[in-house]
């Protein structure tokens, strides 16, 4: 079962507007993580967030952490056309030992020229 | 620096069969992590190695395995390939581990089973 639930499941918006993705989870986090995916190739990157942070920014991206909702949100300003692709959240469970990633369903996002 | 490298990005095979991918991670990453990308199933947690040892492994059937090896590349292994099967499979490395760093993605196997 997925950890991370993203809401909403496909965004439409023009370029210039902003766009705002949720991210639900349901365990205790050592932190979350953001990744993009542009059609069907590898993830990248986008920000980290720990469990003691409420809100981090980078570029034109912005991420709130609400730990005691389990929730997290991903604001991306300005957008472009170069930002169409699938948004993913990652989060890890707070055990030892569990060394992986548990990804939502993502968020695909169009950017309308 | 070079980024995490997949071998082969495409792959055709046949029920029954079985299949090698290959994953080389950047260099200096030690833990390489497996997953599977499928439309109805999303993303789905192989299996992790660090320095040689499988550390977790996700809800997949035995017949997906793993290994890594001393130069931290790491190969997974289909066996008795079903339709089902068919999927993204993406490779990712990281300095440490995935949870407290960022991981690395490769372009991914696209794997058909006919």
């Amino acid at each position: 079962s997925q950890q991370g639930e993203e809401d909403p499941q496909a965004l439409s918006i023009q370029e210039g507007e902003n766009a705002t993705m949720n991210c639900s989870y349901k365990t205790s986090i050592n932190n979350l993580q953001w990744y993009r995916q542009n059609s069907g190739r590898g993830l990248v990157h986008l920000i980290l967030i720990r469990s003691n942070e409420r809100e981090k920014h980078s570029g034109r991206l912005r991420v709130t952490l609400d730990t005691s909702k389990k929730s997290s949100s991903l604001l991306i300003t300005a957008s472009r056309a170069a930002d169409t692709a699938s948004y993913f959240c990652a989060t890890d469970a707070k055990r030892s030992n569990d060394y992986k990633l548990s990804f939502g369903a993502g968020t695909t996002v169009t950017v309308r020229a | 620096k070079a980024g995490v490298t997949q071998t082969p990005r495409y792959l055709i095979k046949t029920r029954g069969q079985q299949v090698t991918l290959s994953c080389s991670p950047i260099s200096g990453h030690r833990s390489v992590s497996w997953y599977q990308q499928t439309p109805g199933q999303g993303l789905q947690f192989l299996f992790e190695y660090f320095s040689e040892t499988q550390r977790n492994k996700g809800n997949f059937p035995g017949r997906f395995s793993g290994r890594q090896f001393s130069n931290s590349r790491s190969e997974m292994n289909v066996s008795t390939l079903e339709l089902g099967d068919s999927a993204l499979y993406l490779c990712a490395s990281s300095a440490l581990d995935s949870q407290n760093t960022e991981a690395f993605f490769g372009q991914g196997t696209r794997l058909t089973v006919v």
